[in-house]
């Protein structure tokens, strides 16, 4: 089945420092999304790309839907304890469903 | 503010009582979904509702089962809940996705217990 290779699958840095994490593909989609989950809540939608080369922020956030259609990537600026969570890529798969990656967990030493 | 709720945000329920989780949505998306997440993996789809088509996945048990009365509320039906059952199970909603990427939108999640 499709499968997304998220990396890498945890960081710990220290807070101000800048993150960055990416997901990639073996096949071509139209659509990358990337959400957010903090601990025992549910994924919150962070950014949406929907075209090849798009690069697009949320404030500190940032992410580009690669030229290839196959790869995405998240970065994070300046971070701050409030950024701890899993980041999830995500991809339409077809037949109204989501094709996750695995996550990467990111942690703040204050 | 148009959200998706979950309710209970906490269940505990006995090995083989039945138990059901609900959603609701003021968003007015034609999609709602059931996903189980376990210990910091992936969300796990279970079934979708395209408005009243339900959509099984190939390998969710028989033991759960979903209804959707209305576009605003969809329930997740665990017939016999095992230890294995226990995690977060988390409802979410799309518009319909040949308008836009398929966003789909989560709700806070129930967290079941299984004793």
């Amino acid at each position: 089945g499709q499968q997304l290779n998220q990396s890498p699958q945890s960081m710990f840095i220290q807070e101000g420092e800048d993150v960055s994490m990416n997901c990639t593909s073996s096949s071509i989609f139209n659509t990358w999304l990337w959400y957010k989950q903090d601990p025992g809540e549910g994924p919150v939608l962070l950014i949406a790309l929907y075209k090849a080369g798009e690069l697009t922020s949320n404030g500190r956030l940032t992410a580009q839907f690669g030229i290839t259609r196959k790869d995405s990537f998240l970065n994070i600026s300046a971070s701050i304890p409030s950024d701890v969570g899993i980041y999830f890529c995500a991809v339409s798969g077809g037949a109204q469903k989501l094709v996750f990656g695995q996550g990467t967990r990111l942690t703040i030493n204050p | 503010d148009a959200m998706v709720i979950q309710n209970p945000r906490y269940q505990v329920t006995q090995f083989g009582k039945p138990v059901t989780l609900s959603c609701s949505q003021t968003l007015n998306h034609n999609v709602m979904y059931w996903y189980q997440q376990k210990s910091s993996q992936a969300p796990k789809l279970l079934f979708h509702y395209y408005d009243k088509d339900f959509n099984n996945e190939a390998d969710t048990p028989d033991n759960f089962q979903s209804r959707r009365p209305n576009t605003s509320f969809c329930f997740l039906d665990i017939r016999s809940p095992g230890l294995g059952d226990a995690a977060m199970y988390l409802c979410a909603t799309s518009r319909d996705p040949l308008m836009r990427g398929n966003e789909q939108f989560f709700g806070p999640g129930t967290r079941l217990t299984v004793l």
